[in-house]
């Protein structure tokens, strides 16, 4: 079963309204998730990374007062995106390793659906 | 992290074996290969990952050259469900992932 969780699935705002996109670890801690964006027929971008208790890391060229992150618990990160405008929609998706499972491995969430209209 | 050349699609006809490349020349000694796949509007899903030996396990096999600059995931038996994009990554010591382009893998009848 799914090990990282994402709400919504889908979601519509207006333009220059925000909108919370939560990153959920099931039956796990994690201190670091990261969030990426997707374009249709593109890879994945890695956006930032999210630190439980500090201040997210953003990778050059994303905007840190647009997107919002808030890691605040051990099994909950978020991102907000800010006075979204139609550019921002995108399938967002988050990842984190579940320390405690055998394999090292990093496991990622269903992802989100932003539209922006 | 290095970065990681596969083709951009391949074929593969239904029942029988994929194998999906991947060149990963400049890997450093405790780097891992990983592999996941995306279908379609869905989140990446975890296949295999390996850092010197072969690996199988039961969705795939992970062959690595015996100098780490390339390796084959293999899908033994491939089925419809099976079309998806393939990614390798090499990984190192953090939890971040950097993606590529992957490989569009399609299955047909």
């Amino acid at each position: 079963g799914a090990v990282v969780s994402q709400h919504p699935s889908r979601v519509i705002c207006k333009s220059g309204t925000s909108v919370k996109i939560e990153c959920r670890s099931l039956d796990f801690q994690a201190t670091t998730m990261f969030w990426y964006r997707q374009f249709p027929k593109q890879s994945l971008m890695l956006m930032a990374t999210s630190n439980e208790g500090s201040k997210a890391t953003y990778e050059q060229g994303v905007e840190k007062d647009k997107f919002l992150i808030n890691h605040a618990s051990l099994t909950l990160s978020t991102l907000t995106v800010t006075s979204a405008h139609p550019e921002d929609s995108s399938f967002y998706i988050c990842s984190a390793r579940d320390h405690g499972r055998a394999g090292n491995t990093i496991y990622f969430g269903e992802g989100s659906w932003l539209t922006v209209v | 992290d290095a970065k990681t050349t596969q083709p951009p699609s391949m074929d593969c006809a239904e029942g029988r074996a994929a194998n999906l490349p991947c060149n990963h020349s400049t890997i450093s000694g405790n780097e891992y290969v990983y592999w996941y796949r995306q279908i379609h509007s869905q989140g990446p899903q975890y296949i295999i990952h390996g850092l010197k030996n072969n690996e199988t396990n039961e969705m795939a096999s992970l062959i690595i050259t015996e100098d780490r600059k390339s390796s084959t995931l293999i899908l033994p038996h491939a089925t419809l469900r099976d079309t998806a994009v393939y990614y390798c990554i090499v990984r190192s010591f953090t939890d971040k992932l950097i993606f590529g382009t992957g490989t569009r893998l399609q299955v047909f009848p």
